[in-house]
């Protein structure tokens, strides 16, 4: 299987503590995306890394990239019981391949 | 900007029904979209590739003539599961991609389909 794998597979905080999921994959990449999805929903796109960059930030959100290592890291500061959702990071393969690779995700419980 | 529509949410029918599945990008064209399949508490996992003009590529596993997929035009895609079982009970999930490099894929809200 080409799956990555993240984890750690659930995690549960406290309001204000900061969560931080990792996520291995196999092969080379193009890049390395973040979603976030809410029970029975759809997926929420919330970074993009490119290979080449080794960190990016958006509001609280920070994620690492080691492609030496082939993992990356997602950083929520400051949780709220609104960042309470699986998470998963998916990556986009070389050579010319649209199709993405996802996690096996991070369920995180913010408690209030 | 780059809004999916995904269309029925939830759908409860009988053993042997067909069951179709709408998937459009609202803003934006999309000559590729993806259809994943996701079981409680999994992650998703891809069904097939779906271009637009041509025949869909189809994962390995996945039956093609059980799972039938139109993509006539730009800005949709269809999904149809055909003579549905019980097993065929599921999330079913559709993306599309904004043409370009390094663009992230934009999600329906799903569908849950419940095969009695």
């Amino acid at each position: 299987s080409q799956q990555g794998e993240e984890d750690p597979q659930a995690l549960s905080i406290q309001e204000g503590e900061n969560a931080t999921m990792n996520c291995s994959y196999k092969t080379s990449i193009n890049n390395l995306q973040w979603y976030r999805q809410n029970s029975g929903r759809g997926l929420v796109h919330l970074i993009l890394i490119r290979s080449n960059e080794r960190e990016k930030h958006s509001g609280r959100l920070r994620v690492t990239l080691d492609t030496s290592k082939k993992s990356s890291s997602l950083l929520i500061t400051a949780s709220r019981a609104a960042d309470t959702a699986s998470y998963f990071c998916a990556s986009g393969p070389q050579g010319g391949s649209e199709k993405l690779v996802f996690g096996k995700g991070t369920k995180l419980t913010v408690n209030p | 900007g780059a809004v999916v529509s995904q269309h029925p949410s939830w759908v409860i029918c009988k053993s042997g029904t067909s069951v179709k599945i709408e998937c459009r990008s609202l803003d934006f064209q999309a000559t590729t979209m993806f259809w994943y399949r996701q079981f409680p508490k999994q992650s998703l996992m891809l069904m097939a590739t779906s271009n637009e003009g041509s025949k869909a590529t189809y994962e390995q596993g996945v039956e093609k003539d059980k799972f039938l997929i139109n993509h006539a035009s730009l800005t949709l895609s269809t999904l149809t599961v055909t003579s549905a079982h019980p097993e065929d009970s599921s999330f079913y999930i559709c993306s599309a991609e904004v043409t370009g490099d390094n663009q992230p894929q934009h999600f329906g809200d799903g569908t849950r389909l419940s095969i009695l």
